[in-house]
């Protein structure tokens, strides 16, 4: 069965730290994978897109990595700001003949001064 | 500006009264689709529109009508609302490839839905 799990399931941290979430997923044929983060009352915006043949893709202060072999991917956040506070969603492409993408539940994260 | 526009953002409303929450997008995308969040689960697709007069079932698709007839917009038809779809709902638009997660998709600020 194709799924996405995600953890932690929320995580609160302080101002000016890192901190890295997790996907795992089981997903056959794998295409991509993909991180979107989802502000309070807004729609999910694309962060990051890995292949299968890419480990590390990073966007400002987010890196996420990938590991095909062990069905892993995590997003790292360095020197959060208030703003990084948000959902933050896992979400793997099913590839041919599928062709669909499989949504992580997400992970809450909060950021306080 | 490129967005997805959904309306309404909020709506109650009573089982049984049909309702229409309505999507558009301004940057010509053919790839249009709409989603349901509940929490604990993952975005769950309901229908999905690879172009116009073009579309399929999602994940979720009981209880809820889709048409497409201009390429812009892609309203979400609920004929007899159930309180089990009470849920917020987003609707999504990309380019060619989004349904297999090729294309980012860009998503609309959604709709919270309670049905009583």
């Amino acid at each position: 069965k194709n799924q996405v799990e995600q953890s932690p399931q929320s995580l609160i941290i302080l101002e000016g730290k890192n901190c890295t979430l997790q996907c795992n997923y089981t997903v056959s044929p794998f295409s991509n994978l993909r991180w979107y983060k989802q502000d309070t009352g807004r729609g999910p915006v694309s962060l990051t897109i890995m292949t299968f043949s890419e480990n590390t893709k990073s966007n400002r202060r987010y890196t996420a990595t990938l590991d095909a072999d062990t069905k892993q991917s995590s997003l790292h956040i360095t020197a959060s700001q208030l703003s990084d506070s948000a959902s933050y969603i896992c979400v793997v492409s099913v590839g041919f003949p599928y062709d669909k993408v499989i949504f992580g539940p997400g992970t809450s994260l909060s950021v306080i001064p | 500006e490129a967005q997805v526009t959904q309306n309404p953002r909020y709506l109650i409303t009573v089982t049984g009264k049909k309702l229409t929450v309505t999507c558009s997008q301004n940057m010509n995308h053919e790839y249009m689709s709409w989603y349901r969040q509940d929490p604990g689960l993952g975005l769950r697709q309901i229908y999905y529109s690879m172009n116009v007069e073009v579309t399929d079932k999602g994940d979720v698709p009981e209880g809820y009508k889709v048409s497409r007839k201009e390429k812009r917009n892609f309203p979400l038809i609920l004929e007899s609302p159930s309180p089990n779809q009470t849920s917020l709902y987003f609707c999504a638009s990309s380019p060619p490839g989004g349904q297999g997660g090729n294309q980012p998709q860009h998503f609309g600020d959604g709709t919270r839905l309670s049905i009583l």
